[in-house]
């Protein structure tokens, strides 16, 4: 079946630190892959997204590219923000008739001033 | 346009006892999914509904069931609590099964 592993956190960094969240799943078929991000006592949001191979999602500074010889999805930012803190989600959905996401464990991300 | 609307957000509910959760999608949004946060398993899939009918379901036991409306509102109920059950409750919408989904804030469940 479906799974999605990303690195255990929580990850805590300064402002304006490189950030870089590791993503690797196991799919059948190509799935489609994203980024959810959840602020405190919030729901997910959509952070990016990348449907195939090679592909970039980005979005507020935040990159992942899918790479299937890899099968990664990693999250990067070069400069992390006080309000980037926040819990993110890796996510995939695989084609087909079945469109639930699979997600990640989830990292949480502390920036400090 | 207004966003995934959950009621109740936080709701207490003892062992035995039934609770019925809310979800009103996204205006013309058809598609309704449902899952379970937890500490200790992350996010999972309930279900999913489009057009009144559930196209897919997670692996949960029968107390936990759904339903969606001709409007697309959706409601999942949960019969007979146990205090596993306790859990944020997110709802997803999305246009069509195939779409971006979109979550709203989640109902918090405690179940003492």
């Amino acid at each position: 079946g479906n799974s999605v592993t990303q690195m255990e956190g929580p990850v805590t960094l300064s402002e304006e630190a490189f950030l870089t969240i590791n993503c690797t799943y196991t799919a059948t078929g190509y799935p489609s892959l994203f980024w959810y991000v959840q602020y405190p006592g919030e729901g997910l949001q959509l952070l990016l997204k990348a449907t195939k191979a090679d592909d970039k999602g980005s979005n507020k500074g935040f990159e992942a590219t899918y790479r299937k010889e890899t099968t990664s999805f990693h999250l990067e930012k070069g400069s992390v923000q006080v309000s980037d803190s926040a819990v993110y989600f890796c996510a995939l959905r695989s084609g087909g008739s079945n469109y639930k996401l699979t997600f990640g464990k989830g990292t949480l991300l502390t920036v400090n001033p | 346009k207004a966003g995934v609307t959950q009621t109740p957000r936080y709701l207490i509910k003892t062992r035995g006892q039934q609770v019925t959760l809310s979800c009103s999608p996204i205006s013309g949004h058809r598609s309704v999914s449902w899952y379970q946060q937890t500490p200790g398993q992350g996010l999972q899939f309930l279900f999913e509904y489009f057009s009144e009918t559930q196209r897919n379901k997670g692996n949960f036991p029968g107390r936990f069931s759904g339903r969606q409306f001709s409007n697309s509102r959706s409601e999942m109920n949960v019969s007979t609590l146990e205090l596993g059950d306790s859990a944020l409750y997110l709802c997803a919408s999305s246009l069509e099964l195939s779409d971006e989904q979109y979550f709203g804030p989640g109902t918090r469940l405690t179940v003492t």
